[in-house]
């Protein structure tokens, strides 16, 4: 159980276009979802915070016009990286919290972003 | 604030040698603390909490973690590595902010197994 998804799991673009990202929670229902990037060989950095309806919330110094978050229901987040420059390339990580446990994160297989 | 740090980056053992990894927190308030697991190019797999019950607490693939709050660690161990456990281990403490509960990451120790 507690089964989360990442679509794609690597997506090239090329520079100045956009590219979604979807991230489903498979087997519960997740008022919360979280979207993180990874460095290589770095740790998780938190980008913004997803809440089911309702606008996302953003970490300092992530810019929210690049990185455009949409929760459409209470199984679906997106990310979508607008007007890619090769400086976004990263590993996306999304996770999500099922509303019974609300301390504890699923994680998806994340997402290989590579901008040309 | 809550906050992990993550003692060596990398630790190498011989395949059945004991696993040690070092995990220190800071915490205002009693503390959930977390041990993730993650292979390449793949998303991030728990291997054990705590959540204030027992201070010992066993995960999955025969990982174990000792919480001490007087030492504030939480220390990830296994008696015999593996080759399978090559992997970057992160620790993680919860952390309440915003309203949300938040995840603050340690920075990882890769963890190679040599035969």
């Amino acid at each position: 159980g507690a089964v989360v998804s990442q679509h794609p799991s690597w997506v090239i673009c090329k520079s100045g276009t956009s590219v979604k990202i979807e991230c489903r929670s498979l087997d519960f229902q997740a008022t919360t979802m979280f979207w993180y990037r990874q460095f290589p060989k770095q740790s998780l950095m938190l980008m913004a915070t997803s809440n089911e309806g309702s606008k996302a919330t953003y970490e300092q110094g992530v810019e929210k016009d690049k990185f455009l978050i949409n929760h459409a229901s209470l199984t679906l987040s997106t990310l979508t990286v607008t007007s890619a420059h090769p400086e976004d390339s990263s590993f996306y990580i999304c996770s999500a919290v099922p509303g019974y446990i609300t301390y504890e994160q699923y994680f998806g297989p994340g997402t290989r972003l590579t901008v040309t | 604030a809550q906050s992990v740090t993550q003692l060596g980056s990398h630790v190498s053992v011989s395949e059945g040698a004991l696993v040690l990894l070092r995990c220190n927190y800071s915490s205002s308030v009693p503390p959930y603390l977390f041990w993730y697991v993650q292979y390449p190019n793949q998303g991030l797999q728990l291997l054990l909490k705590y959540t204030s019950a027992a201070t010992l607490v066993k995960g999955i693939n025969g990982f174990e973690a000792e919480f001490k709050k007087s030492e504030t660690s939480f220390h990830l161990t296994k008696p015999s590595a593996h080759m399978s456990d090559a992997a970057e281990y992160f620790c993680a403490v919860s952390a309440v902010s915003g309203g949300y509960n938040k995840l603050i990451f340690g920075a990882g120790t890769r963890l190679a197994v040599h035969p």
